[in-house]
């Protein structure tokens, strides 16, 4: 079981969008459609963002969105705000009741 | 609103076994459609799930870790433990504790750690 693939960092001005992938094998994100993202503030708690791969929880923005194509899950967010700034997780079951984690993206909003 | 909270010694010795808690306010563990997870964050590094829990005491945990690694549930005070045996240094982490969301209904799946506890810095170290 190894940790998902992210990009170190990704940057953008406010107002545009970015894209984070989250690349994993046939074993976890190409065989289940259960990848959740997650927001972590400098000294803060994660937050949940996305589950099952697009379901917004209530009370977070429609400026964020996931998709998945094969092994690989993405979270776009669109309208790029200062408040945006963050590292995030992507998380994804594994079978046999495992689940794992990505590296983290460190996202600079310019 | 639910909340949870970490508490446990800051610091323990290597070789030794750290021991967390976690309680659950304003929300019964006994939850039938939530398990009850570890997640721990060695500094400026990422998030690595440990295990998680159901309130009837079924438990399952990551490969790598499972050998040192128990988790088990107290329902009648509504709180959950950690506990990690033969302690390095590389086990210095942020210890987080969520709940882990694991059900299904007509709308889909759901499948998430929600919300977290504020975590709580153990560190490793004679």
């Amino acid at each position: 079981q190894s940790a998902l693939t992210q990009p170190a960092s990704v940057s953008g001005s406010p107002g545009q969008s970015i894209t984070i992938s989250c690349t994993g094998t046939s074993s976890d994100i190409g065989t289940y459609n259960l990848v959740s993202w997650y927001q972590q503030h400098p000294g803060k708690a994660p937050k949940l963002m996305i589950y099952e791969g697009s379901k917004r929880p209530s009370g977070v923005s429609d400026r964020f969105s996931g998709s998945k194509s094969g092994n690989t899950a993405s979270l776009t967010i669109s309208g790029l705000q200062a408040e945006d700034e963050a590292d995030y997780y992507c998380c994804s079951y594994a079978g046999s009741s495992t689940w794992v984690f990505g590296g983290g993206t460190e996202l600079t909003v310019l | 609103q639910l909340q949870l909270q970490e508490s446990g010694p800051g610091l323990v010795k290597p070789s030794e076994t750290l021991s967390l808690t976690c309680t659950v306010s304003d929300d019964s563990i006994s939850s039938s459609n939530y398990h009850w997870g570890w997640i721990r964050q060695p500094p400026g590094k990422g998030l690595e799930w440990i295990g998680s829990v159901y309130y009837s005491g079924s438990a399952y945990y990551n490969p790598s870790l499972k050998s040192r690694v128990t988790i088990s549930v107290d329902t009648s005070k509504n709180q959950f433990s950690l506990k990690l045996s033969s302690v390095t240094a590389a086990d210095t982490a942020i210890y987080y504790c969520a709940r882990h969301a694991r059900y299904y209904d007509r709308s889909g799946y759901y499948n998430y750690f929600d919300p977290w506890g504020q975590g709580t810095l153990v560190t490793v170290s004679s």
